[in-house]
């Protein structure tokens, strides 16, 4: 069974940055497009980034564009989104997940992103 | 981009009765290179991270009790739980991944 753990969250200020981390265990990150999605306290789930397996092709939601990064390193077997000009509406918890292409079979625990004063 | 309309913020609905959530893409998502329906299900628990029911419109994913179905095409979708069971309690969100970004419903909340 695929395990992905999210890790990295926090409380920030407005403007401020966080990096975020996935661990992959049980099954190689690197045969996986890789996604990051997330959900606002009591909002919907929004797909913010993902990637392939190489790193070659990268897409983002416009909203994110330009202030966060997704990255991979497939020797670490993790996945990483820095998220840089953090504000007040990027409060969420934030999900990775893997799958065949952009559809994701799997989701790991999230972990939770507060930007406030 | 696409957008996803699910016309439902809640639905209750009786244990053992049929609970049925509705999808509507902006533009279709079948392919017509592979005659393929990019749009999936997934449930989402509270404090839970997303599971994926169905992909392609209407392929269960492993382990996915058979109440679970998906049907439609193009521009109109639907999620068919056959006999709700109290484990169903959830919100419901529909996905295109036909092209970036992908984007989700707004999300349907079945209740009892």
């Amino acid at each position: 069974e695929v395990q992905l753990v999210a890790s990295g969250g926090g409380l920030v200020q407005p403007g401020g940055s966080l990096r975020l981390s996935c661990a992959a265990s049980r099954f190689s990150l690197s045969n996986s497009w890789m996604t990051w999605i997330r959900q606002a306290p009591g909002k919907g789930l929004e797909w913010v980034a993902n990637m392939n397996r190489d790193g070659s092709e990268i897409y983002y939601v416009a909203s994110v564009k330009g202030r966060f990064t997704i990255s991979r390193d497939n020797a670490r077997n993790s996945l990483s989104l820095q998220m840089n000009s953090l504000r007040v509406e990027d409060t969420a918890v934030y999900y990775c997940g893997a799958g065949g292409g952009f559809l994701v079979d799997d989701w790991g625990q999230g972990t939770l992103v507060t930007v406030s004063t | 981009d696409i957008v996803m309309t699910q016309s439902q913020d809640s639905l209750a609905v009786s244990l053992g009765e049929r609970a049925t959530i509705n999808c509507k893409p902006s533009q279709s998502v079948l392919s017509r290179s592979n005659n393929r329906n990019y749009l999936a299900w997934y449930q989402k628990k509270s404090g839970q991270p997303p599971k994926l029911l169905i992909s392609w419109a209407s392929t269960r994913k492993s382990g996915v009790p058979d109440r679970f179905s998906g049907s439609g095409s193009g521009t109109d979708f639907t999620l068919t739980i056959s006999s709700l069971q109290a484990e169903d309690v959830a919100v419901y969100y529909c996905l295109q991944y036909y092209n970036a970004p992908l984007t989700f419903g707004g999300g349907t909340k079945v209740e009892i």
